[in-house]
């Protein structure tokens, strides 16, 4: 068990639709991490929150955002859904600076 | 641009062989893990090694990051190491750009 929560493991909704993502990271970890995991691309980094704050960006959609509450627990929403959007989503935490990052167990996104 | 390469891509040996899975990078690295993604998905970390040389049981990992490569080292296989192993570099930006992976297959 890497300590890091995510939720759903498993969604499938239709193009068009709006999902969210949860990710709580591990206990004392400020800064959390998205990527996605596509076939034809491979695990991309998305987005990092440290803290509350958005710290770095990386190839994420217009039609996708994210957040880090309070709690740092943090959200992504994937909006105007297309099939390409179907993926793996991982968050992580841990990572600052040198030290390990620890992936969640992901959430397996399937638009029809 | 900066480049994670992973070698061989896919590498199918019977239980109890040996293996080598090779990753280069293209800059210095203030960090590198190994995971191992199992047929469910999950990312398994293996190993966290910027520098050096680690053993876990039957894996062992070295970095020589002068010369800016891995190897992620596996002895006596057995069917549940199968899945896909990706290096994963961190350029000093604290984002992780992984490696395209070997796809490891093991037959009883």
């Amino acid at each position: 068990d890497s300590g890091v929560t995510q939720t759903p493991k498993h969604l499938i909704t239709a193009t068009g639709q709006r999902v969210t993502l949860r990710c709580s990271p591990r206990s004392g970890d400020l800064s959390v991490y998205w990527y996605q995991q596509s076939l034809d691309q491979g695990l991309q980094f998305l987005i990092q929150y440290y803290n509350g704050e958005e710290r770095a960006k990386g190839n994420i959609l217009e039609r996708f955002s994210a957040q880090q509450f309070p709690d740092l627990h943090s959200e992504l929403n994937l909006s105007s859904l297309e099939l390409g959007d179907s993926a793996l989503y991982f968050c992580a935490s841990g990572g600052q600076g040198d030290t390990e990052a620890f992936f969640g167990q992901g959430t397996r996104l399937t638009v029809v | 641009g900066i480049q994670v390469e992973q070698s061989p891509p896919d590498l199918i040996l019977q239980e109890g062989a040996n293996s080598t899975l090779r990753c280069n990078f293209s800059d210095s690295v203030n960090n590198l893990q190994w995971f191992h993604q199992n047929p469910w998905g999950q990312l398994i970390n293996l190993f966290y090694i910027p520098s050096g040389t680690k053993q876990n049981g039957r894996l062992s990992a070295t970095t020589v990051a002068t010369e800016r490569y891995s190897l992620l080292y596996i002895s006596s296989s057995q069917t549940t190491d199968s899945g896909v192993y990706f290096c994963a570099v961190n350029f000093g930006n604290e984002k992780l750009t992984f490696g395209t992976g070997t796809r490891l297959t093991i037959i009883p």
